[in-house]
């Protein structure tokens, strides 16, 4: 599977918006990015997934690079309860669901 | 719409004992993935089951293994528990089995082993 690199940790204020950087040098054409975050004693939670386009939905929006080696996952205003391990994740589409997680960007908000 | 459904929700069993964790997913869906998070090792893949058939199997010792049934649930097993084995398990469902389709996941299991 390809590798994706995010910061350990970022902060942001409430009501703020925050973009949280995901970087996939090795991507290849069939790898679909794919954002996930887990709040503390939960399971993860799908937020966002994306091919070449950028992509909104009610929770976040994706931004894709043109040449597709990074990405930012935006929220466009932050909450106290967004506060979570943030997973960017690269997905081949033939293998299966299988979903390689890395460490993540741990994301505090601040009241 | 119901989401994943992980029972039970927190068991302690012995070294030597074995398990079964069972995972209810998302009606529709016939992917059901599980995996493994511990402090040391964050979330592993432990194998992907597709309509019955298990698609993709994560680098985990035989003594983990899984099933799917005709109406999607799954059950995963371990067998001669180790206290490596603790950790929260989690089930994750999806609608089709390719990189393009969202993953949906249950609260887990927690697994004690003393």
């Amino acid at each position: 599977d390809a590798k994706t690199t995010q910061p350990n940790s970022m902060e942001s204020n409430e009501e703020e918006p925050v973009h949280l950087p995901c970087n996939h040098s090795t991507i290849s054409g069939t790898d679909y990015i794919h954002w996930y975050r887990q709040l503390p004693s939960q399971g993860p939670e799908y937020v966002i997934h994306g091919l070449t386009s950028n992509v909104n939905n009610r929770m976040a929006s994706l931004a894709i690079a043109e040449d597709r080696k990074s990405s930012t996952l935006i929220l466009h205003r932050a909450t106290l309860r967004d506060a979570a391990v943030y997973y960017c994740i690269l997905s081949r589409e033939t293998s299966g669901s299988r979903l390689t997680f890395g460490e993540g960007t741990q994301l505090t908000v601040n009241p | 719409k119901a989401g994943v459904t992980q029972t039970p929700r927190y068991l302690i069993k012995t070294r030597g004992q074995q398990v079964t964790l069972s995972c209810s997913p998302i009606s529709g869906h016939r992917s059901v993935s599980w995996y493994q998070q511990t402090p040391g090792q964050g979330l592993q893949f432990l194998f992907e089951y597709f309509s019955e058939t298990q698609r993709n199997k994560g680098n985990f010792p035989g003594r983990f293994s899984g099933r799917q049934f005709s109406n999607s649930r799954s059950e995963m097993n371990v067998s001669t528990l180790e206290l490596g084995d603790s950790a929260l398990y989690l089930c994750a469902s999806s609608w089709g089995s390719e990189g393009r389709t969202e993953a949906f996941f249950g609260q887990g299991t927690r697994l004690t082993v003393v």
